[in-house]
């Protein structure tokens, strides 16, 4: 089994509607992060959460919010979602210590019309 | 501001033709660069992590180098399989608390 999982692996949803993106992980990492990427642009990270007490907005936070379930559960949501939200977005996990390597799922495709 | 360019933007090789992806950097202070592959439609795959100036790992046929201001990824006879697009991350001390900073990647391809 995959040590991180997303779901869905696809999604095809309208302008307006409430959307969410879950993640686990089984790596019993601590830290926990979403990206969305889009081409030409890269990985950018949208939010980003060091404990289940603890979540923090990363660059492009704003049309996103997350909840961190459990230590290895965390999830995205779009509230109202709008076409340039349409991307490719990935959940990473990562331990404490040292630099911190972060293992990636295989992502969510994302498309808002 | 911390800032990551990676270059070229794509590489075509041919089977057995040695090159190198470039990844230069700026950061306050370095705490890790790292290096993925990503195939299309997919997570990256993480490769490498690079510490300090100097350091050099190998994987089959990649060798990773680092040095203050850029890092390298050289491609040893390549094959096909080896294309995909080549990330490069860096991790600074302080600030964003030590999140990744991603370049835009290199894309490789690698014809039979």
């Amino acid at each position: 089994d995959a040590d991180v999982t997303q779901t869905p692996r696809n999604r095809i949803t309208k302008t307006g509607k409430r959307i969410m993106l879950e993640c686990s992980q089984t790596k019993g990492h601590d830290r926990m992060y979403w990206y969305r990427q889009d081409p030409g642009l890269g990985l950018r990270l949208i939010y980003y959460s060091f404990d289940v007490k603890d979540i923090n907005k990363g660059e492009i936070s704003d049309g996103y919010s997350v909840s961190r379930q459990a230590q290895a559960k965390f999830s995205l949501s779009l509230e109202s979602a709008i076409p340039n939200q349409t991307a490719l977005y990935f959940c990473a996990t990562s331990d404490l210590g040292g630099a911190d390597t972060q293992y990636f799922g295989p992502g969510t495709r994302l498309t808002v019309l | 501001e911390d800032q990551v360019t990676q270059s070229p933007e794509a590489l075509r090789l041919q089977e057995g033709e040695s090159s190198s992806l470039n990844c230069s950097y700026t950061v306050s202070g370095l705490r890790g660069l790292f290096w993925y592959r990503q195939d299309p439609g997919k997570g990256p795959e993480f490769l490498f992590t690079l510490y300090s100036a100097g350091e050099e790992k190998e994987k089959e046929r990649l060798k990773a180098t680092l040095t203050k201001k850029e890092s390298f990824l050289h491609i040893t006879a390549p094959k096909p399989e080896d294309s995909a697009t080549y990330l490069c991350a860096v991790q600074a001390y302080g600030g964003s608390q030590g999140n990744l900073i991603f370049g835009k990647g290199t894309k490789l391809s690698v014809k039979p």
